[in-house]
């Protein structure tokens, strides 16, 4: 069965550090990885997905993840922190055993920007 | 963008009503998802339609049901509504040409008292 492990559910950085945000999958079948923001009272936003293509994943924003194997990590990444960037953070991997691509979700984590 | 609506955007039901969340999505979405979002929780898959019929299904009990039109809109019914009913309730389609990815709606806020 698929699943993902956020680690951290806060986040706190300054304004201009690095964003590290930490998701482990588990998966039967190699995975497809999605990393999704919500703002307060929105819907998801796609930033990324991963789908076995390149490892480094470039998303908007400026985020990028890196699918690790070796580690089963998905790790969201952005160089300089910006105070848009408070949100919500979901990784996600697809349910691709059954053929009904649904997702599983992460409990998410709580991104703040200290100005 | 790919403009998944949802109406309404918030909705108040007592214990024991029953509830009809609707979700629009473009032509050529021919899968629909829907999700619960509990408050502090990531969403969790209800059940999946695809070219209208159910195509997947949650850890949900059948009073959750689902139908998914010939125009790209969809329902969701919640019948004999329970206080842990209350979240945010997401839809999300995906296109023909890429059915990995889902594209969310801003969601329904159901509030059960």
């Amino acid at each position: 069965a698929q699943s993902v492990t956020q680690l951290g559910s806060h986040v706190s950085v300054s304004e201009g550090a690095l964003v590290l945000l930490r998701c482990n999958y588990s998966s039967s079948v190699p995975p497809y990885l999605f990393w999704y923001v919500q703002y307060p009272n929105q819907g998801l936003q796609l930033l990324l997905k991963y789908t076995s293509a390149a490892t480094l994943v470039k998303g908007i924003n400026g985020f990028e993840a890196e699918f690790k194997k070796s580690e089963t990590s998905f790790h969201l990444t952005k160089p300089s922190a910006h105070m848009s960037d408070a949100a919500e953070y979901f990784c996600a991997v697809s349910d691709r055993q059954t053929g009904a691509n649904n997702l599983f979700f992460g409990t998410g984590t709580r991104l703040t920007v200290i100005p | 963008e790919t403009g998944v609506t949802q109406s309404p955007t918030h909705l108040i039901k007592t214990r024991g009503q029953q509830v009809t969340l609707r979700c629009s999505s473009q032509s050529g979405h021919n899968t629909v998802s829907w999700y619960q979002q509990a408050l502090g929780q990531g969403p969790q898959f209800i059940f999946q339609y695809y070219r209208e019929e159910e195509n997947g299904r949650g850890n949900f009990p059948p009073r959750f049901s689902g139908l998914q039109f010939p125009n790209y809109s969809s329902e969701l019914n919640v019948n004999a509504l329970e206080l842990d009913d209350s979240a945010l309730y997401l839809c999300a389609s995906s296109l023909v040409s890429d059915t990995d990815t889902q594209y969310f709606g801003p969601g329904t806020r159901l509030t059960v008292l």
